[in-house]
């Protein structure tokens, strides 16, 4: 069975970095595209990119081109989320999920079970 | 305009059957995209649900009731998630997405109280 394994929760201050994971487990996981999904608090989803772990080919969501950035180390099968300089409008849950077959435009099948970001001062 | 536009909230009564819609802008095609249906409850991630294009191009996902299922309305735009024999525990936010433009877009979501 496909998992998806995301790290704690982090807290952090206005301007601080901060780097998540999505640690994927299953047969041949670098062969699918892993999603970075963002929930603000009461709010619904938006994609935020996606990125295929055997070459590391990334796209990002318009909204989201330029604001963090989406990494993967296929080795150890884990996918990243990444901000260089954190705001409070940060401030969100964020899932990671898994293409359900090979390619871009195939939906998301299995969700890791998000991880917490807060930024306050 | 939004991409996705789905109703705020519904309400349904136990064992009646629920239509949850996703109406697609005027300029998308609903009949040319595969739209999927998610379940989140409080405190949970997403869920997926189903996949659905037309009835030779569906999808259920693993474990799902076969009380959900899929249809669309080619007229009207609109994809929906038909929910029959309503149970408490299908009480939770539904969303709905499509791939579109290069990237993927969910709807604003709809509460589904049953009561």
């Amino acid at each position: 069975e496909v998992q998806l394994e995301q790290s704690g929760a982090g807290v952090r201050k206005p301007g601080e970095s901060l780097k998540i994971s999505c640690q994927f487990s299953g047969d041949s996981l670098t062969k699918f595209w892993i999603a970075w999904v963002r929930q603000m608090p009461g709010k619904g989803l938006e994609y935020m990119g996606v990125i295929y772990p055997d070459d590391s080919d990334t796209r990002y969501g318009p909204s989201f081109q330029g604001q963090v950035t989406i990494s993967a180390d296929k080795s150890i099968r884990v996918a990243y989320l990444q901000w260089s300089s954190l705001k409070a409008s940060d401030t969100a849950i964020y899932y990671c999920a898994k293409s359900s077959k090979v390619g871009i435009n195939w939906g998301f099948d299995s969700w890791g079970q998000g991880t917490l970001v807060t930024v306050s001062s | 305009q939004a991409v996705l536009t789905q109703p705020a909230s519904l309400s349904a009564s136990p064992g009646a059957s629920g239509s949850l819609t996703c109406t697609l802008r005027s300029d998308i095609n609903v009949d040319a995209h595969r739209i999927y249906w998610y379940q989140q409850k409080p405190g949970s991630p997403p869920h997926y649900l189903l996949r659905y294009r037309s009835d030779s191009d569906k999808e259920l996902g693993s474990g799902v009731p076969s009380r959900f299922s899929g249809s669309k309305n080619s007229s009207a735009n609109v994809g929906i998630l038909v929910i029959s024999a309503l149970q408490s525990e299908d009480e939770g936010d539904y969303y709905c997405m499509i791939w579109h433009s290069s990237a993927w877009v969910f709807g604003g979501g709809t509460k589904l109280t049953v009561l």
